[in-house]
């Protein structure tokens, strides 16, 4: 159990047009999910929380206007960049926690790497 | 706020020989502490955690890591390591009052000598 699954895994892109990636949460519902990137060789750092049914919540320095991110339903996350730019190139994960005992559990989604030309 | 330190950015084993990975937190309150290890190619895996009781703590593939609070760290150790666990490993720190929001350590890539 606990599979978060992303989509695509992988996109190339031109500069200025907008890409879309899913996160979904397969065998269990998800208030709440997270959106990562991880540049190459480095760690993941935390970009947003996604709230469904609510506005998500971005961490500071992360431009909400740039990274739209849309939590439609308990199992499904989607994060949207707009007009990319090469510097956008990185590898985005997204993660769903479950809840026990007290705090939760993050499950995370395999990653999708983007590639803006 | 929250962050965690892994000293090692690379680590080189011999296979058959045991590994510990050093990881080091800060936070105010009892944290939640995690294991995860992320191969070439594939997501985020988790290796185990710590809530709280036993401080020695087991996980999957042989892997274990123990709460030390006077030090704050949280160390993971294999006594065995395999080919297989050639991958990056993250420490990760989570609290609830931070609305179980993950920060991570800046990883340790393990190599495996045959």
């Amino acid at each position: 159990g606990a599979v978060v699954s992303q989509h695509p895994s992988w996109v190339i892109c031109k500069s200025g047009t907008s890409v879309k990636i899913e996160c979904r949460s397969l065998d269990f519902q998800a208030t709440t999910m997270f959106w990562y990137r991880q540049f190459p060789k480095q760690s993941l750092m935390l970009m947003a929380t996604s709230n469904e049914g609510s506005k998500a919540t971005y961490e500071q320095g992360v431009e909400k206007d740039k990274f739209l991110i849309n939590h439609a339903s308990l199992t499904l996350s989607t994060l949207t960049v707009t007009s990319a730019h090469p510097e956008d190139s990185s590898f985005y994960i997204c993660s769903a926690p479950i809840s026990g005992r007290g705090t939760d559990t993050q499950y995370f989604g395999p990653g999708t790497r983007l590639t803006v030309l | 706020a929250q962050s965690v330190t892994q000293p090692d950015i690379h680590i080189t084993v011999s296979e058959g020989a045991s590994l510990e990975l050093r990881c080091n937190y800060s936070y105010g309150a009892t944290p939640y502490l995690f294991w995860y290890v992320q191969s070439p190619g594939q997501g985020l895996q988790l290796l185990l955690k710590y809530f709280s009781g036993d401080t020695l703590v087991q996980g999957i593939k042989g892997f274990e890591a123990e709460f030390k609070r006077s030090q704050s760290s949280f160390n993971l150790r294999k006594p065995s390591v395999h080919w297989s666990d050639a991958a990056e490993y993250f420490c990760a720190v989570g609290a609830l009052a931070a609305g179980n929001k993950l920060t991570f350590g800046g990883g340790t890539r393990v190599l495996v000598k045959p």
